[in-house]
């Protein structure tokens, strides 16, 4: 098992332009979690999946966002006609489904809108 | 609204010092508390903690937690240069119950940087 797996690493892009992340979580994780990372801050929480059913959406999350898990294994992270404050880290991350445990992110997609 | 506060945000210290690190918490379903470090890119996991008074130690790091005063602290001693990233607490995961939403909160993060 290789861990948690995220591509690409870096995306550049005009502002107006769509993008897609991918992630690959551990494979035997059920629970997937998108955070937003920015300069000096913690990560910021967008998204959470159990399997392929999306169960909560931060606030945080527009509706230029949008993110899926069809088969319940990987999970794509959509921003359509960004803007320069999209710019950030974008984290996936993967637990089991157990009451205490803890989540292991991947290597995160950096995102710059120019 | 649940959330959680580190300090201090920044902290510069000399090679073999002793550092500690604080977190604070407010959640309404408290289930465990997690420190990571984060060097260039992905968060890496140090220590989870559930239960109060029972320190978690890995080498020169430990940690231990109170959730009567809803803190923890992660102590690093005999500093190196290779200690040197984010510190990250995050409780969790958090929801459950009818709503069927789990999820980690995280603090801003202590910066340690350590010289040589």
């Amino acid at each position: 098992d290789t861990g948690v797996s995220q591509n690409p690493r870096h995306k550049i892009t005009k502002r107006g332009q769509n993008v897609t992340f991918r992630c690959d979580p551990i494979s035997e994780h059920n629970r997937l979690y998108w955070y937003r990372q920015t300069l000096g801050q913690g990560p910021e929480f967008l998204t959470y999946f159990q399997n392929e059913a999306q169960l909560e959406k931060s606030r945080l999350l527009s509706d230029r966002f949008s993110a899926e898990r069809p088969k319940g294994s990987f999970s794509t992270l959509e921003i359509q006609r960004t803007e320069q404050g999209d710019s950030a880290m974008y984290l996936c991350a993967s637990s089991l489904v157990l009451v205490n445990t803890e989540a292991f992110f991947g290597q995160g997609t950096r995102l710059t809108v120019v | 609204e649940d959330k959680v506060v580190q300090s201090p945000l920044s902290l510069v210290v000399h090679e073999g010092d002793t550092v500690t690190l604080n977190c604070s918490y407010e959640v309404t379903n408290f289930r465990s508390l997690l420190w990571y470090k984060q060097e260039k890119k992905a968060p890496t996991f140090l220590f989870m903690l559930t239960s109060s008074g029972i320190e978690k130690k890995s080498g020169r790091l430990s940690s231990i937690l109170d959730k009567k005063e809803l803190f923890s602290i992660l102590n690093i001693t005999a500093t190196q240069t290779g200690d040197s990233a984010v510190y990250l607490c995050a409780v969790g995961p958090v929801g459950g119950g009818g709503s069927g939403t789990y999820k980690y909160i995280f603090g801003t993060g202590t910066r340690l940087k350590v010289l040589a």
